[in-house]
């Protein structure tokens, strides 16, 4: 498995404001990942962040609105930014190991007034 | 793209009765299926997973079955605790990223 910590853990922040969220993996991998997890709803994939290049993103997703920064193989941030009410939700990092298994962060439950 | 169909989307049984969750999925080129755990509050968690040249696997109490032909499979889970309750997630990848169903809201009852 892989030890995958994320910060911060919840926030409630006021509309036009941007969130930065991190996501520490203790050791190196490929391939991260970040989701969005709206209440009750399934797993939505955002973008991959690879390391050295610029994120993938996923069909309805933007690098204006949801910037990626991948700086090393042990590291990434997520940045909502303008966030609305609607941007309300968890967000979770995720890697992928050795065999496509992949592992979840515990998650930034973000909250928009 | 690949699409993920997962049923039922909740499920109530009886501790000690079996559960069993259902996906199929659209893409053949699919070959890796995972399953997760998701406890309320918590982050899922891979429970068990099966590839596209085994037809099952078992883990103590959970097992997964595929048919590739029908792209279909299924989790099944055998004498159900009160502690198995969560969402449960299926997924299929073609070892990239995985397509995640809308998940089943697994219930049992003491």
């Amino acid at each position: 498995s892989a030890v995958i910590s994320q910060k911060p853990s919840r926030d409630i922040c006021q509309r036009g404001t941007s969130l930065t969220i991190q996501c520490q993996v203790d050791s190196q991998v490929t391939m991260m990942f970040w989701y969005r997890q709206q209440p009750g709803q399934s797993l939505t994939l955002i973008a991959t962040a690879n390391q050295g290049s610029e994120a993938t993103y996923e069909s309805g997703f933007v690098i204006d609105k949801f910037p990626i920064s991948r700086p090393n193989l042990t590291f990434s941030t997520l940045t909502v930014s303008n966030m609305s009410p609607e941007d309300s939700s968890i967000y979770l990092c995720s890697v992928e190991r050795e065999s496509n298994e992949q592992f979840f962060g515990p998650g930034t439950r973000l909250t928009v007034l | 793209g690949e699409n993920v169909e997962q049923h039922p989307s909740t499920l109530s049984v009886q501790e000690g009765d079996s559960a069993v969750i259902k996906c199929t999925y659209s893409d053949s080129a699919s070959n890796y299926f995972p399953w997760y755990k998701q406890e309320l509050g918590k982050r899922p968690q891979l429970i068990i997973d099966i590839r596209s040249n085994v037809g099952e696997k078992k883990d103590q109490r959970i097992a997964v079955t595929l048919n590739k032909t029908a792209k279909h499979f299924s989790l099944h889970i055998t004498e159900t605790q009160p502690e198995d309750s969560a969402v449960y997630f299926c997924a299929a990848s073609d070892g990239y990223i995985p397509t995640f169903g809308r998940g089943t809201s697994l219930i049992v009852h003491p």
